[in-house]
């Protein structure tokens, strides 16, 4: 099976900060690789897709990269709106394996 | 617009059954490979099955394996999880979501079930 592991598991971070979240996988999984963030009492929200594609309707503050088996997401300006619960996604082969979660939060 | 309507969730004994429905509405659903994924209370995202376009292709994560079945009705758009031999640590928000290729997944709102005597 194939291993996400996300750092940091919580951030702390002011407005307009830049932030960055990783996901390394354990083995190859392509652009196979999606970022999700989930609000208190919401379903997941697609944010990139493809590990660099950006979801219609998502802010361009948002980007996603890889550079071999690790991915990140950036947040370029941090917002409020940016709280809550980042997750990363490969589906490259089942059993689909989800990151463990980066709790955001605002200093 | 995209919508997927989860149902059939509730509070089950044990070692019982449960069947968990979801509708889908607003695209072609025999086009898209659909799964359930769920969430523990206050715990991360947990992938559980994945069924394609056709059903040809089935997958399950082991924790489910034997006693979850996944399954579609292309004919009503609807997508069904099967639960047999329910635990505790079933106990979770259970998710439909479809594929839109490269890791790409529309959720929907999730059903919440639970297992306790």
């Amino acid at each position: 099976d194939i291993q996400m592991t996300q750092s940091p598991a919580s951030l702390s971070a002011s407005l307009e900060e830049i932030v960055t979240i990783t996901c390394q996988a354990s083995q190859d999984i392509g652009n196979w690789l999606s970022w999700y963030q989930q609000k208190p009492g919401k379903s997941p929200q697609l944010l990139i897709y493809g590990a660099t594609s950006l979801a219609d309707g998502v802010p361009s503050r948002f980007s996603g990269s890889r550079s071999g088996t690790q991915y990140s997401l950036k947040i370029s300006r941090l917002q409020v709106e940016d709280i809550g619960i980042y997750y990363c996604l490969q589906a490259y082969s089942a059993p689909w394996t989800f990151g463990g979660g980066t709790k955001l939060e605002l200093k | 617009e995209v919508q997927l309507v989860e149902s059939g969730g509730g509070l089950v004994q044990p070692g019982r059954s449960l069947k968990l429905s979801c509708l889908a509405s607003g695209f072609t659903f025999s086009n898209y490979g659909m799964n359930w994924i769920r969430q523990a209370p206050g715990k991360g995202l947990e992938w559980v099955a994945s069924i394609s376009s056709s059903s040809s292709y089935i997958y399950y994560a082991d924790t489910v394996k034997g006693r979850f079945t996944i399954s579609r009705d292309n004919a009503k758009n609807t997508l069904y999880l099967q639960m047999t031999s329910l635990r505790s640590e079933d106990t979770a928000l259970y998710y439909c979501a479809r594929h839109r290729g490269y890791s790409s997944l529309d959720w929907g709102q999730g059903v919440m079930v639970t297992v306790s005597s």
